[in-house]
């Protein structure tokens, strides 16, 4: 099974600023199978990014995501009152789906 | 827009068995894989598995394997996920979310199920 590990577990960031979310995978995930989700209380969840850096439809450009191989990261370029949520990773290289552990976004 | 619609919130005994549904529309019923994704407070996110109801077929992840059982019913457009021997381990937020086919992204979610485990 893939672990994937999150870091931070919290990000306490205040309106405007630029947060950037780490995701380790425990093996390389070749082609990039890495996929970023938004989760908010209350709400169903929501697909940001697949293939490590492409955005779904309909999720603004200041959601960002890059790396390659073990290491990968999702960016918020200017954070809206509506990006404080807790994110996670995914990975589909392996017929095993797993998910990291979250990072959770919290105003400061 | 694919919209998923999930039963309520349920409380069940240990031991017993707990269904959830996952509704869609008629015609999205057989585009996509339906998954069953659980986030427990011990175990973060967990995917339980997949099916595909165009092909009437379930792929289990190993740990749900012979516990978990999926089901569709295309009159109503609705997929099914049982789960059987509940412990109080189960007790998770459930929901079920599309994907193009096994082994992919999850690209629409439910509002999700909160199944309570109590004795």
């Amino acid at each position: 099974e893939i672990v994937l590990t999150q870091s931070p577990g919290t990000l306490s960031l205040s309106l405007g600023e630029r947060a950037t979310l780490s995701c380790r995978a425990s093996q390389s995930l070749d082609g990039n199978y890495l996929a970023w989700y938004q989760f908010k209380p209350g709400q169903a969840p929501r697909l940001l990014i697949s293939g490590a850096s492409i955005r779904a439809t309909g999720i603004p450009d200041r959601f960002s995501g890059g790396g390659s191989g073990t290491d990968f990261t999702l960016t918020i370029s200017r954070l809206q009152p509506e990006d404080f949520a807790v994110y996670f990773c995914q990975q589909y290289l392996s017929s095993v789906l797993t998910f990291g552990g979250g990072t959770k976004v919290e105003i400061k | 827009q694919v919209q998923l619609v999930q039963s309520g919130a349920e409380v069940k005994k240990p031991g017993s068995s707990v269904r959830v549904s996952c509704k869609t529309s008629r015609d999205n019923f057989n585009k996509f894989a339906v998954n069953w994704v659980r986030q427990a407070p011990r175990h973060g996110l967990e995917w339980m598995g997949g099916f595909m109801p165009s092909y009437k077929t379930a792929n289990y992840a190993p740990k749900f394997h012979g516990r978990a059982t999926f089901t569709a019913d295309e009159s109503t457009a609705t997929v099914y996920m049982e789960l059987d021997s509940l412990g109080s381990e189960d007790t998770a937020l459930y929901y079920c979310a599309t994907s193009r086919s096994f082994g992919v992204t999850f690209d629409h979610w439910g509002q999700g199920t909160l199944v309570t485990v109590s004795s």
